[in-house]
């Protein structure tokens, strides 16, 4: 079955802190990706990936910068979180043969006082 | 601004009833899909349409297309209290190889009341 995790469901950081989201998907995916989702704004993206070590940028990529080292491993930093980037953080991931089919991870609520 | 402007933003229904929902794009797409979030959680993707097809069945769900009017709609019928949940389209436009880059819409919150 299709799995894509993130590494928490809540997080609560403290502003200028350095943080880490954290996606892995078992697929052999080659596409991930990374959105941000808030009320009235729908899904956002930030970042994508569309092979290991290669990143472009989506629709909102400041203040956030991506790493993809490994195939199934995508991660999204915040260099220093401010209190506008406080939402739901949602990580997805497709295949190059059917690209445009994104499965889900859980999501992960970040709170930044 | 959003690719996908969903129509209604609420809707609250009773169990049993038929739930519609709305769906308009701006630019030309290769495809149009529906998912479904459950509150606090992930996507789940439900039907793909492509843009040259008109209508597309799957279960209790029925996608249309209208390329000419740049509108999707998604009917849910004989809706259940598990249907509770947003509803949300998503573009593929293409032109962007093969990373699947989609644009979502800010969906449509379906209430179903037992």
């Amino acid at each position: 079955d299709v799995k894509v995790t993130q590494s928490s469901r809540y997080l609560v950081k403290r502003t200028g802190e350095k943080v880490f989201l954290e996606c892995v998907q078992d697929m052999d995916h080659e596409n991930m990706f990374w959105y941000r989702q808030d009320p009235g704004l729908g899904l956002r993206l930030i970042y994508f990936s569309y092979d290991v070590k290669m990143k472009e940028k989506g629709d909102i990529p400041e203040g956030y910068s991506v790493s993809r080292e490994k195939k199934e491993r995508f991660s999204l930093i915040l260099e220093s979180a401010s209190t506008n980037q406080t939402s739901m953080y949602l990580c997805a991931s497709s295949s190059w043969t059917v690209p445009y089919e994104q499965y889900f991870g859980p999501g992960t609520r970040l709170t930044v006082t | 601004s959003q690719q996908g402007e969903e129509d209604p933003q609420a809707l609250s229904i009773q169990e049993g009833e038929n739930a519609t929902m709305n769906c308009s794009y701006k630019t030309s797409i290769n495809n149009l899909q529906w998912y479904r979030q459950n509150s606090g959680r992930g996507l789940v993707h439900l039907i793909l349409i492509r843009s040259n097809e008109r209508e597309k069945h799957s279960g209790r769900l029925r996608v249309t297309l209208d390329t000419s009017k740049k509108s999707s709609s998604l009917l849910i019928t004989a809706s259940r209290a598990a249907d509770t949940a947003s509803y949300f389209c998503a573009t593929d436009v293409g032109g962007s190889g093969n990373t699947g880059k989609l644009i979502f819409g800010q969906g449509t919150t379906l209430q179903v009341k037992p």
